[in-house]
């Protein structure tokens, strides 16, 4: 048990929706980071909050976005959700700002869309 | 932005042999090198990283290798165990992300 708990496990939805997936981190925590898993391209990082404020973006599509609530949780959002969004989207958690430190992964949620 | 290159992309081994796994990055700056092991079904978990400022790293049964002149790293596993089987990922810490490989299957056979 890494100590990053993500919900839901599974998500099915259709071609247009929109959809929340949560994340909370690591107790003492303070960073956050949303990697999407999918067969053809590996983990691609999309985006980092830390301490409740953006501090880096990757490869994340204008309709996804993601917040990190005062209580350190975060959230994704993915909305007008196609059929290639359909992957594993993991949280990470490590304790301070830099990407130079170990990151520890929850268990992810797999969205498939129909 | 950071290229992180990985190979072999599956490795086949024979239990209690070695297996050596290759990573190469593009960006000079990179200074953390972690590697991860994803089951099937399951989370990335960190087993072994590196900082820029050290050449090797030992836990047990598996070492990190850095040459930073090359810029390139690699994983050592010793005496392979059915359960080494997995899916294993390097990365590198650039400025403003970490840059995953596109891992490595390795599987172990009894």
């Amino acid at each position: 048990d890494s100590g990053v708990t993500q919900t839901p496990k599974h998500l099915i939805t259709a071609t247009g929706q929109r959809v929340t997936l949560r994340c909370s981190p690591r107790s003492g925590d303070l960073s956050v980071y949303w990697y999407q898993q999918s067969l053809d391209q590996g983990l691609q990082f999309l985006i980092q909050y830390y301490n409740g404020e953006e501090r880096a973006k990757g490869n994340i599509l204008e309709r996804f976005s993601a917040q990190q609530f005062p209580d350190l949780h975060s959230e994704l959002n993915l909305s007008s959700l196609e059929l290639g969004d359909s992957a594993l989207y993991f949280c990470a958690s490590s304790v301070d700002e830099g990407f130079n430190q170990p990151q520890h992964f929850g268990d992810g949620t797999r969205l498939s869309i129909l | 932005g950071e290229n992180v290159e990985q190979h072999p992309s599956t490795l086949s081994v024979q239990e209690g042999d070695s297996a050596v796994i290759k990573c190469t990055y593009s960006d000079s700056a990179s200074n953390y090198f972690p590697w991860y092991k994803q089951e099937l079904g399951k989370r990335p978990q960190l087993i072994i990283d590196i900082r820029s400022n050290v050449g090797e790293k030992k836990d047990q049964r598996i070492a990190v290798t850095l040459n930073k002149t090359a810029k390139h790293f690699s994983l050592h596993i010793t005496e392979t165990q059915p359960e080494d089987s997995a899916v294993y990922f390097c990365a590198a810490s650039g400025s403003y992300q970490l840059t995953f490989g596109k891992g490595t299957k390795l599987s172990v056979i009894p």
